[in-house]
């Protein structure tokens, strides 16, 4: 079945931009998706690209897709200490339509 | 997200008690997934329905755990019997392609 990893730690400063990296094993998932937790809250839908495509930006989001790795990136440009939470990559599993998540980075801003 | 409620939002129970978790999808959403958050960890997939059929059990434990999503009405998550280790926070998320929204989840603490 699939799976998603990405790196659980991520320190950026405010300002600079932030990005966070992630795998998955099926190269037949169709969505691939980023979710934002923030303490206490529940999964927040920040983005998705389809896997016909290649990049998609809305707004400070930037998410990059390499389906030969197999690769999905997600870059926030000038992080702000709003950004700080952990952040979720997920994937659309084919078939039986599932979603796998990664275990989430958590990214922490410094002043 | 605001269009997925799950209630409640935290849960106490002694150990061998029953609980019940409810889950109403945003209008229209006719396929719920559940899944649990342990601490620190990502999040694992449950169960998948459609309103009066499971399509897809294959995270649910074997034992004392159920889950229904009637014609009318919300869908439940049923723990039986819970024990410590079932304390957890449980989320409920309903689909639309191409995404799924979540609740804001319901903490479960078995004491």
């Amino acid at each position: 079945g699939e799976d998603v990893e990405q790196s659980l730690f991520l320190s950026v400063r405010e300002g600079d931009s932030s990005v966070i990296n992630c795998t998955y094993t099926d190269s037949s998932s169709t969505y691939l998706y980023w979710y934002k937790q923030e303490p206490g809250a529940g999964l927040q839908l920040l983005t998705y690209i389809f896997s016909n495509m290649d990049m998609k930006q809305d707004q400070r989001l930037t998410v990059l897709l390499n389906k030969k790795d197999k690769h999905l990136s997600l870059r926030i440009a000038d992080t702000q200490t709003g950004d700080s939470a952990i952040y979720f990559c997920a994937a659309l599993s084919t078939g039986d339509d599932k979603i796998i998540f990664g275990k989430g980075t958590r990214l922490h801003i410094l002043p | 997200n605001a269009g997925v409620m799950q209630n409640p939002r935290h849960l106490v129970r002694r150990r061998g008690q029953e609980a019940r978790l409810r889950c109403s999808p945003m209008k229209g959403h006719s396929h719920v997934y559940w899944y649990r958050q342990l601490p620190e960890e990502g999040l694992k997939f449950m169960v998948y329905l459609q309103k009066e059929n499971i399509i897809d059990e294959s995270g649910m434990p074997k034992e004392r755990f159920s889950a229904e999503f009637p014609k009318e009405g919300p869908s439940i998550l049923r723990i039986q019997q819970v024990v410590r280790g079932d304390s957890a926070a449980y989320f409920c998320a309903s689909s639309s392609d191409p995404g799924a929204f979540f609740g804001q989840g319901t903490r479960l603490t078995v004491v």
